[in-house]
């Protein structure tokens, strides 16, 4: 079945890059778009961005200048870089799965931003 | 953006009694190519991720109970859970992927009454 699993560090120093990766098991990251979403504590949702396998990426302008999403087809993994972070981008970071509406996501990773 | 707002903020419905959840979105998200609303619904329980319950509006994901239904066109959308139940406790989203950036309501905590 399709899984997916966000890691990477828990706590990030403000002004630092934020760097996230998802891996994917069950399914080939080339047959579907993968994006990332966030929501902040006790907050809602936030789409941030995504990528196509070919490359190809669409991002939340909100956060375009600071985002970058990456795709490993040999590790079959997704990767997000989010710079010059504040205490604004802490939150619980998700990766999910979508054609259209996103159908499978992770468990989340909580990133805390603070010195 | 598309503006996403649900109403109410929060609802207490008493188990086996209906609860409704509106989604208002500031543009029409009805694609004239395929006659499709590009809107989903997600349910979040408590220290989960949100999990997709309906797409293109009024189609149930699979594995979804029955018992969650979805209407709506253009701009007004609902969600409808017919006969609630404990283990529908949760947080419920709208979401619009008719374009760029993609947008999500602020949320519905449903509760037992």
């Amino acid at each position: 079945q399709v899984q997916l699993q966000e890691s990477g560090p828990g706590l990030v120093k403000p002004s630092e890059t934020l760097s996230l990766t998802c891996t994917v098991s069950g399914v080939s990251i080339t047959t579907y778009y993968w994006s990332w979403i966030r929501q902040s504590p006790g907050k809602g949702l936030e789409w941030i961005g995504y990528i196509y396998y070919t490359g190809s990426t669409d991002y939340n302008p909100s956060l375009n200048s600071r985002v970058t999403i990456s795709a490993d087809m040999s590790k079959n993994q997704i990767s997000l870089k989010l710079s010059s972070v504040t205490a604004a981008d802490t939150a619980v970071y998700y990766c999910a799965r979508h054609g259209s509406y996103l159908d499978y996501w992770g468990q989340g990773t909580l990133v805390t931003v603070s010195s | 953006d598309i503006v996403m707002t649900q109403s109410p903020d929060s609802l207490a419905v008493s188990l086996g009694e209906r609860a409704t959840i509106n989604c208002k979105s500031s543009q029409r998200v009805l694609t004239s190519s395929n006659n499709q609303n590009y809107l989903a619904w997600y349910q979040q329980k408590p220290g989960q991720s949100p999990s997709l319950l309906i797409y293109r509006a009024s189609t149930r994901e699979s594995g979804v109970p029955d018992r969650f239904s979805g209407s709506g066109s253009g701009t007004d959308f609902t969600l409808t859970i017919s006969s609630l139940q404990a283990e529908d406790v949760a947080v419920y989203y709208c979401q619009q992927y008719y374009s760029s950036p993609w947008t999500f309501g602020q949320g519905t905590k449903v509760e037992i009454k």
